[in-house]
């Protein structure tokens, strides 16, 4: 089985400043994982995935996000946030099992920020 | 390459009807899957197809539930005698599967978002 947990369900921040969404995973599989972006009225876009290469996995419009196993996290930054960065985000797990896939994705976190 | 489309994007029905939605993939993906999202909540999975067959279907699609994929391209997703918490954003995604227990990101469509009054 397996699950996400996003830990905030909203976040505010004023343009400029440094984004942080935050996501712990749980997977019986080695997991890949990934956070797709869902803005108003559009269908949601994958921002960045990883699939067991480079912890630190980079994506579009800036952001980016580092694999801890240890933690079992797999938290969403970017160093500076813009108005049109405001949408939901969803982090989302993905396990194998007999050669299928199916994707798991957490509650989302909603992205206010201000100008 | 136009993107995953659905249609209709949204439908009003009343309850104990029947809908039907359609969704076309990627041309060349021979992997098609179908969320629903309700609000305030991520996209749950409902069911998933390669090429024509229907592989994997979670418990959350009753029996009123029925998905097709006849020729491995378009799907369609039908509910029979829908109820008031059938209302959801119905998502399709597909994506390109070789195999060898790589995992390829899905691509997803607009939704089609379904009221039952």
């Amino acid at each position: 089985a397996q699950s996400v947990t996003q830990l905030d369900s909203h976040v505010s921040v004023s343009e400029g400043t440094p984004v942080l969404l935050r996501c712990n995973y749980s997977s019986s599989y080695s997991p890949s994982l990934f956070w797709y972006v869902q803005h108003p009225n559009k269908g949601l876009q994958l921002l960045l995935k990883y699939t067991s290469a480079a912890t630190l996995v980079k994506g579009i419009n800036g952001f980016e996000a580092e694999f801890k196993k240890s933690e079992t996290s797999f938290h969403l930054t970017k160093p500076s946030a813009h108005m049109s960065d405001a949408a939901e985000y969803f982090c989302v797990v993905s396990g194998t099992n007999s050669g299928y896939s199916t994707l798991t994705f957490g509650k989302g976190t909603m992205l206010l920020v201000s100008p | 390459d136009t993107g995953v489309s659905q249609d209709p994007r949204h439908k009003i029905t009343k309850r104990g009807q029947n809908v039907t939605f359609r969704c076309d993939p990627i041309s060349e993906h021979n992997r098609l899957y179908w969320y629903r999202q309700t609000l305030g909540q991520g996209p749950e999975f409902l069911t998933y197809f390669q090429n024509e067959a229907q592989l994997e279907k979670s418990r959350l699609l009753s029996d009123r539930f029925s998905a097709e994929r006849p020729k491995g391209s378009f799907s369609t997703l039908e509910i029979q005698r829908t109820e008031q918490g059938d209302s959801a954003m119905y998502l399709c995604a597909s994506s390109l599967t070789r195999g060898g227990g790589l995992v390829y990101e899905q691509y997803f469509g607009p939704g089609t978002r379904l009221t039952v009054t």
